[in-house]
């Protein structure tokens, strides 16, 4: 079993929609979680951290459950620019120098 | 963006023949690590630096090898290319160790093996 599992997708959505993704990780004892953006042929971008209690970025939501083990993003009133990879990513608490858990991503397209 | 450079960023070569990829930053952060990309697969950690001259090794280290002699450069070297290595390699880079510090990727190395 993968450490940090994703749908890949894609999730095609019209301009305008709201979209979520789930991520399950399988330590329990992670520490941080995060969101990384990677667009086609280009680096992971960190997109925001997720807390425990949930935050918010403008359009852009993530939950943790750290009871199931899972964290989510929603994105809202998609844009054209929001087509890309979101990456997952788990910082396990016995990972030392910050070592990162990614998963593979999901990808997600918006079209007009 | 950071100041996270690296070369060469395509590289094709053949199966037994060495390669050195190198990661040069300007943010003179203390941690720097090599990642390999490949469909399927989330990034995976071949070998990180906590420091000049500290290395330890990631998850897929086998047939790898890191150097540090500098804070800037972090080099990696396949001492003999298998095609298997065939993948897109990041470079990234952070100032801290955990918490929620950000990693800092670099524009990564497309490498074929052949």
């Amino acid at each position: 079993r993968k450490e940090v599992e994703q749908d890949p997708g894609p999730f095609n959505v019209p301009e305008g929609a709201t979209v979520a993704f789930n991520c399950t990780y399988s330590n329990s004892a992670s520490q941080s979680f995060f969101w990384y953006r990677q667009d086609c042929r280009k680096e992971p971008k960190l997109l925001m951290s997720v807390y425990s209690s949930g935050n918010e970025d403008g359009r852009f939501t993530a939950q943790l459950n750290r009871a199931s083990q899972y964290i989510s993003l929603l994105i809202r009133d998609s844009k054209l620019s929001d087509s890309a990879t979101y990456l997952c990513v788990v910082m396990p608490i016995s990972g030392g120098y910050n070592k990162l858990i990614f998963g593979a991503g999901t990808r997600l397209a918006v079209h007009p | 963006d950071a100041g996270i450079t690296q070369s060469p960023r395509h590289k094709v070569t053949e199966t037994g023949t060495p390669v050195t990829l190198r990661c040069h930053q300007t943010e003179n952060h203390r941690y720097m690590y090599w990642y390999r990309q490949d469909p399927g697969h989330g990034l995976r950690l071949i070998h990180y630096s906590y420091g000049v001259k500290d290395t330890d090794k990631g998850e897929v280290s086998d047939g790898y090898s890191v150097s540090r002699s500098k804070t800037e450069d972090f080099l990696l070297t396949l001492e003999s290319a298998t095609s298997s290595q065939t993948s897109v390699y990041f470079c990234a880079i952070s100032a801290r160790a955990g918490g929620t510090n950000e990693q800092f990727f670099g524009p990564g190395t497309r490498l074929t093996v052949l």
